[in-house]
């Protein structure tokens, strides 16, 4: 199948450890970020959200954690699994009612 | 499956061709984006609409590129005179209004080559 992001960022994870992914935004008025998760040859793929009154929110083995001070999101995930293989991308929604992307991290998931 | 569907999944044209492409929205979900999205990039954002209206269209959207929602439920990307340089991913997101900010559904995208 077609590959989504030839030269990004690649983290490899043995299956079972924690990942953590990292994204940092430009915008520091944006009060709403959102992780996607996109497989190959498919849309985004929503995984969870943050509000900016939040620092932390959990959801079904994912954490997401923002960082106003330094305008920085990351995106925790448990016990990897092959699944979990994909491209991750953060996004902010400021002015304009849009999102707009980071540049994506692949997560690769071994054995 | 998120409930957003788009038609064709693959276009192939050459040159010059005009291409159009539908997005379908999730039942009641008033606000549908266009994004594009090249190999290695996230997606960039192009048009919406809330409802029918257009709100907003960014610069990467040239004059040969329409988007139309007529009755506000499905929407249609129109490419005129295609460019290599079209070739991309493009997607459609949707989402119901409730407040300043709320989650977008993607579809599977449209993935296009210009020859």
């Amino acid at each position: 199948g077609e590959s989504v992001g030839l030269h990004l960022p690649t983290l490899s994870v043995q299956e079972g450890d924690n990942s953590i992914i990292n994204c940092a935004y430009s915008n520091s008025a944006s009060d709403y970020f959102i992780w996607y998760k996109q497989e190959s040859g498919k849309g985004p793929q929503f995984i969870i959200d943050i509000r900016s009154n939040m620092d932390k929110r959990q959801g079904q083995r994912v954490t997401v954690l923002l960082n106003k001070t330094v305008k920085h999101l990351s995106l925790q995930i448990a016990a990897t699994q092959p699944g979990d293989s994909a491209v991750y991308f953060c996004a902010e929604f400021g002015a304009g009612n849009k999102l707009t992307f980071g540049g994506g991290t692949r997560v690769l998931v071994k054995p | 499956d998120t409930g957003v569907s788009q038609d064709p999944r693959h276009k192939i044209t050459k040159r010059g061709q005009n291409v159009t492409f539908r997005c379908d929205p999730i039942s009641e979900h008033n606000r549908l984006y266009w994004y594009r999205q090249t190999l290695g990039q996230g997606p960039e954002f192009l048009t919406y609409f809330q409802n029918e209206a257009q709100l907003e269209k960014s610069r990467l959207l040239s004059d040969r590129f329409s988007a139309e929602r007529p009755k506000g439920s499905f929407s249609t990307l129109e490419i005129q005179r295609t460019e290599q340089g079209d070739s991309a991913m493009y997607l459609c997101a949707t989402t119901k209004t409730s407040g300043v900010t709320d989650t977008q559904y993607f579809g599977p995208g449209t993935r296009l080559t210009v020859l």
